[in-house]
């Protein structure tokens, strides 16, 4: 069955640059964009950035363009989130989530269980 | 950035109650909307793409309507395990967005 599993969150000092992890199985990871949104404690969902398949294209949110930066390893399965210069408004649960497969990518399908980042 | 409101923000309903949830763009999407629900301590779920297509496993007693600016989803009686937030989100830009949320709980 379709997994993602993200790592890597942590407390981190505001300044601080912090790398996420989203390891995918079940499915053919090279065929997917990979999204990551956010979710302060407490608040609603936030869409961060998306990477499309082959990694060539990446967009961010306003809120994080030009601090975080997608990649992806399509031979171990595995989409990167590299987080600089962190703010305390970049505390959150982070969620990897794949471009949906019956809605031609339009939508969320899978998501994984979330990595919380603490910067404080 | 195109910004999605939804109305309301909670409600409270009872078991066996029919609920709506509207969702507003702030600029013409066609039908590139769709509706995940949230539960506690969980990952969102997909409800509905497409405005209107429910994703497979998802009970029949959901639906999602509407197209351009105006969407709404339903429940046409509620059951315990729907009480959650629910979260539409436009795949209309490039920069995806999600509306604020909004809580079902139980009246």
């Amino acid at each position: 069955q379709v997994q993602l599993v993200e790592s890597g969150g942590g407390v981190v000092q505001p300044g601080r640059s912090l790398r996420l992890s989203c390891v995918a199985s079940g499915f053919s990871f090279r065929s997917f964009a990979l999204h990551w949104v956010r979710q302060a404690p407490g608040k609603g969902l936030e869409w961060v950035g998306v990477i499309s398949y082959d990694g060539g294209n990446q967009k961010y949110a306003d809120a994080v363009k030009g601090r975080f930066t997608l990649s992806r390893d399509n031979s171990k399965d595995t989409v990167f989130l590299q987080m600089n210069s962190l703010r305390v408004e970049d505390t959150a649960v982070y969620y990897c989530a794949r471009a949906g497969e019956d809605c031609s990518s339009w939508c969320l399908d899978y998501w994984g269980q979330g990595t919380l980042v603490s910067v404080s | 950035d195109i910004q999605m409101t939804q109305s309301p923000s909670s409600l409270s309903a009872s078991v066996g109650d029919k609920v709506t949830i509207t969702c507003r763009a702030s600029e013409t999407i066609g039908r590139f909307l769709n509706w995940y629900q949230q539960k506690p301590g969980k990952a969102p779920q997909l409800l509905i793409f497409g405005a209107s297509t429910l994703q497979r496993g998802v009970p029949s007693r959901f639906s999602g309507s509407g197209s351009e600016t105006d969407f709404t989803l339903s429940i046409s009686s509620l059951e315990p395990e729907d009480f959650a937030t629910y979260y539409c989100q436009q795949s209309y830009s490039d920069l995806r967005t999600f509306g604020q949320g909004t809580k079902v709980e139980i009246k």
